[in-house]
């Protein structure tokens, strides 16, 4: 099945340091989604993102389908920023979509 | 307009037992799929229901079955419990089955087995 590896696997940063999450992803997609999910185990879906760029206040997020691989933006980063982020993905298929296949996430701590 | 709510939060069970997992979707979504993620670990895709019939099924036994109900909502079963099957179970909803929407989560069941 596909492959999904997200990088890297752990951040620490000062508050309001920007950042980069990388995703990279072995076989075209019908679709990819990044989510959060707080220290409390709650996940939540952050974007909806195939192809293209989107925002969404501090952060925003790129997908190159071509390359196979998607980028998080999280700019000023706060406390509440920490967390496990994780891209997501569901490959073409000709049944249903999202049965999505997680990456390993990235767990992202924000000092104060 | 409610999220997704999934019931019990905690649960204990002995291996061999069985247990039911309830998940409500978000209002307009008609289709539900259920996630385990072990601790350290993202998510892994259980099934997806959508018009009360199982459409996709991910790497798991027979003993992982599920239910769609008329009103959207549905349940995952775990019979014959293993030690292994200690994990946060997630489900999640959707507007479309052809994932053309974005997943939304609910906060999950913490099921412990002992």
């Amino acid at each position: 099945g596909i492959q999904v590896e997200q990088s890297p696997p752990d951040l620490i940063l000062q508050e309001g340091a920007n950042s980069t999450l990388r995703c990279n992803f072995s076989d075209s997609v019908n679709n990819l989604q990044w989510f959060h999910q707080n220290p409390w185990g709650q996940l939540i879906n952050l974007f909806y993102i195939p192809s293209g760029t989107k925002q969404n206040g501090r952060l925003s997020a790129t997908t190159v389908a071509t390359e196979r691989y998607s980028l998080l933006y999280i700019s000023s980063s706060q406390t509440t920023d920490s967390g496990v982020y994780f891209c997501a993905v569901d490959p073409p298929r000709e049944a249903a979509g999202n049965k999505l296949t997680f990456g390993g996430g990235t767990r992202v701590l924000v000092k104060p | 307009d409610a999220g997704v709510t999934q019931s019990p939060t905690h649960l204990i069970k002995t291996r061999g037992q069985q247990v039911t997992l309830r998940c409500s979707p978000k209002s307009g979504h008609d289709t539900v799929s259920w996630y385990q993620q072990a601790l350290g670990q993202g998510p892994q895709f259980i099934f997806q229901y959508y018009e009360e019939e199982e459409r996709q099924r991910g790497n798991f036994p027979d003993r992982f079955s599920g239910h769609q109900f008329p009103n959207y909502s549905s349940e995952l079963n775990v019979n014959a419990l293993l030690l292994g099957d200690s994990a946060l179970y997630l489900c999640a909803s959707s507007k479309y089955p052809g994932g053309n929407s974005p997943l939304h989560f609910g906060n999950g069941t913490r099921l412990t087995v002992t």
